[in-house]
């Protein structure tokens, strides 16, 4: 079947470090993959995206790159901020088209201290 | 904001009742997902209606129904709930033209957190 799995949490980090968020999945065909964000007490909010293999997702200096090699979508941020303390979540579509459902992975929770 | 409006935020209950939780899309937006998330079971796929008619189901359980309304507002009806059922249920829309074979992004409402007692 179709799942997503991404590391455990909390990370906590200082401001200005590297972070990277591992995510691997599992899929039949040809998944979208993608990265949301959710801040405290709201929905979610899509982050970035990427949809066929070696695609560089990238949005407000997250990064992710599709790798169908090693089924990964693992996101990389180069100098974090107190705001980007939120909770990270990995997910796919089974296939590209506009209706198919989100698989999700856990979750994972950034903190980030000044 | 997304333009997504889920009501009510908060709904506490008591077992055995019966809810009703409500989404307005984003306006244009044909198609209408849920999704429950819980702490044991993370954020999970319910179901997804399309202009009205139910296009693909999740792990929606047979107490759970939903559906779509001809101004496109949908609800997600819960029947006799259990403590298991507490969770934060979002909504999310999505345009989901007809015959695309591009994403069409989901665009997630703030959730409605329900309490069951």
């Amino acid at each position: 079947g179709n799942s997503v799995t991404q590391m455990e949490g909390p990370v906590t980090l200082s401001e200005e470090a590297f972070l990277t968020i591992n995510c691997t999945y599992t899929a039949t065909g040809y998944p979208s993959l993608f990265w949301y964000v959710q801040y405290p007490g709201e929905g979610l909010q899509l982050l970035l995206k990427a949809t066929k293999a070696d695609d560089k997702g990238s949005n407000k200096g997250f990064e992710a790159t599709y790798r169908k090699e090693t089924t990964s979508f693992h996101l990389e941020k180069g100098s974090v901020q107190v705001s980007d303390s939120a909770v990270y979540f990995c997910a796919l579509t089974p296939t590209n088209t506009g209706f198919q459902k989100l698989v999700f992975g856990t979750g994972t929770r950034l903190l980030v201290s000044p | 904001d997304s333009g997504v409006t889920q009501t009510p935020k908060h709904l506490i209950t008591a077992t055995g009742q019966r809810v009703t939780l409500r989404c307005s899309p984003r306006s244009g937006d044909l198609s209408v997902y849920w999704y429950q998330q819980s702490l044991d079971q993370g954020l999970q796929f319910l179901i997804q209606y399309y202009n009205g008619e139910e296009r693909a189901k999740g792990n929606i359980l047979e107490r759970f129904s939903a559906q779509q309304f001809p101004d496109l507002h949908s609800e997600l009806n819960l029947s006799s709930l259990e403590l298991g059922d507490s969770a934060l249920y979002f909504c999310a829309s999505s345009v989901a033209v007809s015959g695309g074979t591009s994403y069409n992004e989901q665009f997630f409402g703030p959730g409605t957190r329900l309490t069951v007692l």
